[in-house]
Formats: structure tokens, C-alpha cells, sequence
């Protein structure tokens, strides 16, 4: 069965520490890993899609990179407006969500 | 327009009530999707279509869930007989495709209270 596993479960940083948070999985014929970024009382929105192991992609302060078990989002130097729930999901047949890293920034 | 539109926001039955939601996908879009989100952020993946068509419903109970996408309306999920357990926030995303290589874009939700 297809399988997505988030850790942690919640992160506390202060600005402008570094961290990664993880997703790994299980799933037969990978079409896309995604990550997306939910704030409270709104839907996800999309951040990136990988598709094969060694992919990176980058938008600011985050980077996400993709083996063929896990995938992290690397956040360098966060900010307070950083802080979210950061969700994983892949795609074979269907789009499987992980529970998510609930991410806090302290100023 | 360039926003998933889900109406209502918020949204109160008694158990044994009917609940419809709906969504409006953005133009030109021709995937929708449904996701429902209980607890710890989990969500389970209800139903697609692709334009009027179900895609995928593998993941819909079929004894009280029906969806449907018509032509020039809002796509709308509709809750026969409520249950407790129906209470969670009710994601609908629409893409370019099905495997959204550019990543689904969500509605902001309907949150059900079945009480």
C-alpha cells in the first residue's frame, strides 16, 4: 500500500536557524513528489514538484531534494513568516498526502 | 478566475441532515479534485473529474457521497444523511492535468460541523 510518513510531526526554530524536514514513502510507479506550504484556515498551496532521485528545486529560503525513498525541504535562515504546515504528497495513481511538519519560527 | 472558489466557508448540519458544498475551479482548468481533511492534517483523497466526468472515485464512500461537475456550474459535493465522522474541512483543487506536474491549486475549504 502507498505510504507517506512526515517527520516531525512539529518543528521549533528561531529566525534564522537552519533545519530540513523529511518525507518518506512508498509507492509503486512515482509520477511526482510535491510539496506544499498550508497556513492555518487556508487550503495548501503548491511549492514544488520532483520527479526522479537527485532532482533539487529552489524558491528562496527553501530547497527540496528527492532519493529514491525520501524526500527533505531543506529551510535555510527561516523567518518567522515561514512558520506553516509544511505537507508532502506523491502521485502514482493518486495524490497521497502526509500528515504534515507543523513548522514554528520564533523571532 | 485565477482562485478556487468554495462556498460556503463554513457549514453546520444535525446529524442525519444533507450538506452540499461547492467549488468553482479556475478557468480553464479541466481536472477538479476533492480531499477531505479530519484530524493531525490528514487528507483522504474523495473524487476527481475531468471536466463533467468522474476521473477517479476510488476514494468516495458510495453509500451517502455523490459529486458532481456540470457544464457552466460550480462543481458540488453533496452529503447525504450526515454522520458525525463527516465533520472535517473539504479541500477541492483544480489542475492543467491529472498528474499536476505544476501542483494542484486549492480552495481555501468548507469547514462541516455535524453535531
Amino acid at each position: 500500500e502507498d505510504q507517506v510518513t512526515q517527520s516531525p510531526e512539529a518543528l521549533r526554530l528561531q529566525e534564522g536557524e537552519s533545519s530540513s524536514l523529511n518525507c518518506s514513502y512508498t509507492v509503486s510507479g512515482l509520477r511526482g513528489l510535491f510539496w506544499y506550504r498550508q497556513d492555518p484556515g487556508k487550503g495548501p498551496e503548491f511549492l514544488f514538484t520532483l520527479y526522479s532521485a537527485g532532482e533539487e528545486k529552489e524558491k528562496e529560503r527553501l530547497k527540496a531534494t528527492l532519493t529514491k525513498k525520501e524526500s527533505f525541504l531543506h529551510i535555510t535562515a527561516p523567518k518567522p513568516e515561514d512558520s506553516a504546515t509544511y505537507l508532502c504528497a506523491v502521485q502514482a495513481y493518486d495524490m497521497r498526502f502526509g500528515a504534515g511538519t507543523r513548522l514554528t519560527v520564533k523571532p | 478566475g485565477e482562485e478556487v472558489a468554495q462556498t460556503p466557508k463554513h457549514l453546520v448540519r444535525g446529524e442525519g441532515q444533507k450538506a452540499k458544498l461547492y467549488c468553482a475551479p479556475i478557468k480553464g482548468h479541466s481536472y477538479v479534485f476533492w480531499y477531505q481533511q479530519v484530524l493531525k492534517n490528514e487528507f483522504k483523497f474523495l473524487i476527481s473529474f475531468q471536466n463533467e466526468n468522474v476521473f477517479d472515485e476510488t476514494g468516495m464512500p458510495k453509500e451517502r457521497f455523490s459529486a458532481k461537475c456540470l457544464p457552466n456550474s460550480p462543481c458540488s459535493l453533496e452529503i447525504q444523511a450526515t454522520k458525525l465522522e463527516d465533520s472535517a474541512v473539504y479541500f477541492c483543487a483544480s489542475s492543467h492535468e491529472s498528474a499536476g506536474g505544476g501542483g494542484y491549486t486549492f480552495g481555501s475549504g468548507t469547514r462541516l460541523t455535524v453535531v
